[in-house]
């Protein structure tokens, strides 16, 4: 498709587990982005992706939220040993660069924990 | 720090009644002012980028105008199919955005 992905689209799962989020952004789009929303809630920025540059982490809230990106492709964002205040969607966005532009959104992961 | 507030919370219209969405910010260097509509489940859809006071958006019945201190988001004769949470956000220093906490828009028929 020509718009973000993400997978799973929902996921349950037990307090003190590991989940793994991925996101595909749209195809020649050099910057992504995570952001969690939390039920009522506006976007809180976690990280951002630009080429090969370091990624800007200054909004992941613990140690246990990692994100990774293969080149200008697939993202993973991971979470160690949920907590149940991670429960909230989390939303992937691309756009073209390191330009002033819109962020085009995938739908995200509605994550649950027990 | 980088602020966005949006008001009211909750705006519900009947069919053809015109009203405007407010989306007041603090930034250190407005860079651009983001609108999105976000419908239930689904991710935030692009609407308008503003970048300088003055400036002016527009597409079918939604206009966007922003000044320095705040952008107006405009619905004129609204209809059902609008209904949705409208989201503001702003781009400053480096290239996350800001969010405010959204508009709950319902259109009665």
């Amino acid at each position: 498709g020509a718009g973000v992905s993400q997978s799973p689209s929902n996921k349950v799962t037990e307090k003190g587990k590991d989940v793994e989020l991925r996101c595909d952004p749209i195809s020649g789009h050099t910057a992504l982005y995570w952001y969690r929303q939390r039920l009522g809630q506006g976007l809180e920025f976690l990280i951002y992706f630009q080429g090969n540059s370091a990624p800007d982490k200054s909004g992941l809230p613990s140690d246990r939220f990692s994100a990774e990106r293969t080149g200008e492709s697939v993202s993973t964002l991971t979470i160690q040993r949920t907590q149940q205040e991670d429960s909230a969607v989390y939303l992937c966005a691309s756009s073209a660069g390191n330009v002033v532009g819109p962020q085009h959104f995938g739908d995200g992961t509605r994550l649950s924990i027990l | 720090e980088d602020q966005v507030t949006q008001s009211p919370e909750a705006l519900r219209l009947q069919e053809g009644e015109s009203s405007s969405l407010n989306c007041s910010y603090t930034v250190s260097g407005l860079r651009g002012l983001f609108w999105y509509r976000q419908d239930p489940g689904k991710g935030p859809e692009f609407l308008f980028t503003l970048y300088s006071a003055g400036e002016e958006k527009e597409k079918e019945r939604l206009k966007a105008t922003l000044t320095k201190k705040e952008s107006f988001l405009h619905i004129t004769a609204p209809k059902p199919e609008d209904s949705a949470t409208y989201l503001c956000a702003v781009q400053a220093q480096g290239n996350k955005l800001v969010f405010g906490a959204g508009t709950i828009l319902r259109v009665k028929s």
